[in-house]
């Protein structure tokens, strides 16, 4: 079964506003990442968490990590139009193996 | 970050062919994977690409229909064997460092 599940599938908002993007897990993890991904396009790496660290920023983006509840969650700053695209966690199991959920689709309407 | 690329960025085959995918990273690495992202969808890893001896396979793939080579900590190859359209997807490669960097993909459509 899936490891990352992400909610909500959608998000639309407008320039300047907040998205916060939320997903849970599993099982035990060692870590968890957050990807972008443009429109059919490679995955680009945003954020790792660790599983003994509770939050982490890197610029816009603050990223929380709640193992108690298997969650995490993306949170967007200011958002700009160029931040539209489908965001994914992928929490990592044993091997380094990581599994995505379905991701969010968020749109940032100028 | 590191710098993977794959080759081709983009197929359109026939059923019944087969397709090698490359996949080269600029810096040494232990761990690489391969992942299908059919469409609309997410992704799915298929296998971790281990150097000097076979891959290891996640459930529902096998390794005759997706052979993978890694010759050396800097490259691996995934065939898509036997294709049918079901197997239109995009293909990613990646490389495990602190983080997992993935390469832009492999777009391939089967005709």
């Amino acid at each position: 079964s899936q490891q990352g599940e992400e909610d909500p599938q959608a998000l639309s908002i407008q320039e300047g506003e907040n998205a916060t993007m939320n997903c849970s897990y599993k099982t035990s993890i060692n870590n968890l990442q957050w990807y972008r991904q443009n429109s059919g396009r490679g995955l680009v790496h945003l954020i790792l968490i660790r599983s003994n660290e509770r939050e982490k920023h890197s610029g816009r983006l603050r990223v929380t990590l709640d193992t108690s509840k298997k969650s995490s969650s993306l949170l967007i700053t200011a958002s700009r139009a160029a931040d539209t695209a489908s965001y994914f966690c992928a929490p990592e199991t044993s091997g380094s193996r990581l599994t995505f959920g379905e991701g969010t689709q968020l749109t940032v309407n100028p | 970050s590191a710098v993977i690329s794959q080759k081709p960025s983009r197929d359109i085959c026939q059923r019944g062919t087969s397709l090698t995918i490359q996949c080269q990273v600029d810096s040494q690495v232990t761990m690489m994977f391969w992942y299908r992202q059919q469409p609309g969808q997410s992704l799915t890893l298929i296998a971790t690409a281990n150097q000097g001896s076979e891959a290891t396979y996640e459930s529902g793939f096998v390794i005759d229909k997706f052979p993978i080579s890694r010759p050396n900590l800097t490259f691996s190859t995934l065939t898509v064997s036997n294709m049918s359209p079901e197997d239109s997807s995009i293909y990613l490669c990646s490389a495990q460092y602190n983080e997992q960097f993935f390469g832009p993909g492999t777009r391939l459509t089967v005709l």
